[in-house]
């Protein structure tokens, strides 16, 4: 069974564009996460994505944004990029609301986009 | 959110077992402790979870005190591609995943 997958697997783009991340759960899964882990921190939740909707939302700006489709993948869209946007950005699906396993989470292997 | 306390760093000699604390004082009676870990720029992996009762799978066991301030993850016979950042999280159930992820333990196994 495939894992989460995530595209591209480095993005390098300057100053003021943006950045699409794109994300595919595991089969059945309907939930999707999205996390930021900046070079030296810890990783900081993003956004949760469930049957299409947003769910909840973590400390960012208004330019980090995304969506759900129908099909349960997703991307992540990030406007007018700062330096400081660079990061390793990690999806993980689960399959309920909350948790396959109350919080079990698969994670992807992640996006590396670096601002230049 | 309830918040949690790792020591940055532990070694470990492969073979033995390793023992991963975590302080979660302030924990509230329906958070769950949860534990991943990250293997060098990999995407983290779930290890195990539990409530109030020790836990034990096919890769770690947790070990829960009584008051719930506390938990140890046990790795039983480490080995070196169980280097990696371990992180200790409480979470609310189906809070939606919004796991906080603290700093972790960054744990070595040596030859």
């Amino acid at each position: 069974e495939a894992g989460v997958t995530q595209s591209p697997t480095h993005l390098i783009k300057t100053r003021g564009q943006q950045a699409t991340l794109r994300c595919s759960p595991i089969s059945g899964h309907t939930s999707v996460y999205w996390y930021q882990q900046a070079l030296g921190l810890g990783l900081q939740f993003l956004l949760w994505y469930d049957e299409g909707e947003e769910r909840n939302r973590g400390n960012f700006p208004p330019r980090f944004s995304g969506r759900q489709f129908p099909n349960y993948s997703s991307e992540l869209n990030v406007n007018a990029l700062e330096l400081e946007d660079s990061a390793l950005y990690l999806c993980a699906s689960s399959l309920l609301a909350g948790g396959s396993a109350v919080g079990e989470l698969f994670f992807g292997e992640g996006s590396r986009l670096t601002v230049l | 959110d309830a918040k949690t306390t790792q020591p940055p760093s532990m070694d470990c000699a492969e073979g033995r077992a390793a023992n991963l604390p975590c302080n979660h004082s302030t924990i509230s009676g329906n958070e769950y402790v949860y534990w991943y870990r990250q293997i060098h720029s990999q995407g983290p992996q779930y290890i195990i979870h539990g409530l109030k009762n020790n836990e034990t799978n096919e890769m770690a066991s947790l070990i829960i005190t009584e008051d719930r301030k506390s938990s140890t993850l046990i790795l039983p016979h480490a080995t070196l591609r169980d280097t990696a950042v371990y992180y200790c999280i409480v979470m609310i159930y189906n809070q939606g995943g919004k796991l906080i992820f603290g700093q972790g333990t960054e744990l070595s196994v040596k030859p």
